[in-house]
């Protein structure tokens, strides 16, 4: 399956804000608004961060938001901390898959 | 809070088949829960593998389709991956995780597994 693509990083500096880009077809990121947002440090399993293209599970930061432009969803890191470099990876369900992730964003602070 | 955790061979043979299992605490297997298995290639980003339901419902990644079989034992509270004919391509993490009811989103993942797929 073709995985949604993610630039392959994204850096910023403590305090700004960065955002991410998920892109796929009308077959999925366009055609449903079930694009969710996965977080993940080394050696450790992925963590849901974003469900729903905008909604947040409870106990993730507001800084952690997202939303959705056609065939294009984004995830942004508002107030950039240290704790937040780590992979991201989007998710979108899928007619025929029935999900398919992204190729994954490395997000480095500076 | 459901707890997943993966077991089973950390080496399988090229040709060979791999088996998995992953073990569910905190909640029964036969609740409207989708148990779903995700892998990651070393380096390399996720790859969604399939997912069973206690009804008997399935739904499998196409390229992986005529090599998986998925099962659920009630017995044991706990479901398993078999894939088959397996290659250094299949060298990877596995994780279980799972989505509740018609929720299109994993919010609980299992720590994963490296499975090795080497001679």
């Amino acid at each position: 399956q073709s995985a949604l693509t993610q630039p392959a990083s994204v850096s910023g500096s403590p305090g700004q804000a960065i955002t991410i880009s998920c892109t796929g077809s009308s077959r999925d990121v366009g055609g449903y608004n079930y694009v969710s947002w996965y977080q993940q440090h080394p050696g450790k399993a992925p963590k849901l961060m974003i469900y729903d293209v905008s909604h947040r599970p409870s106990g993730v930061s507001d800084r952690f938001s997202g939303s959705k432009s056609g065939n294009t969803a984004s995830l942004t890191i508002s107030g950039l901390q240290v704790e937040d470099e780590a992979d991201y990876f989007c998710s979108s369900y899928k007619s025929n898959s029935p999900y398919v992730f992204g190729s994954g964003t490395k997000v480095t602070v500076l | 809070q459901v707890q997943l955790q993966e077991s089973g061979p950390g080496l399988v043979q090229p040709s060979g088949t791999l088996s998995l299992t992953c073990a569910v605490s905190g909640d029964s297997i036969s609740s409207d829960n989708w148990w779903t298995w995700v892998r990651q290639p070393p380096g390399k980003g996720l790859e969604w593998i399939g997912e069973i339901h206690h009804t008997g419902g399935t739904a499998f990644d196409p390229s992986l389709k005529s090599r998986l079989t998925l099962s659920i034992d009630k017995s044991k509270n706990q479901f398993s991956l078999n894939l088959t004919s397996v290659t250094a391509a299949d060298t990877a993490v596995y994780y279980c995780a799972t989505n509740y009811g018609v929720n299109r989103y994993f919010d609980c993942w299992g720590q994963g597994t490296l499975v090795t797929v080497s001679s």
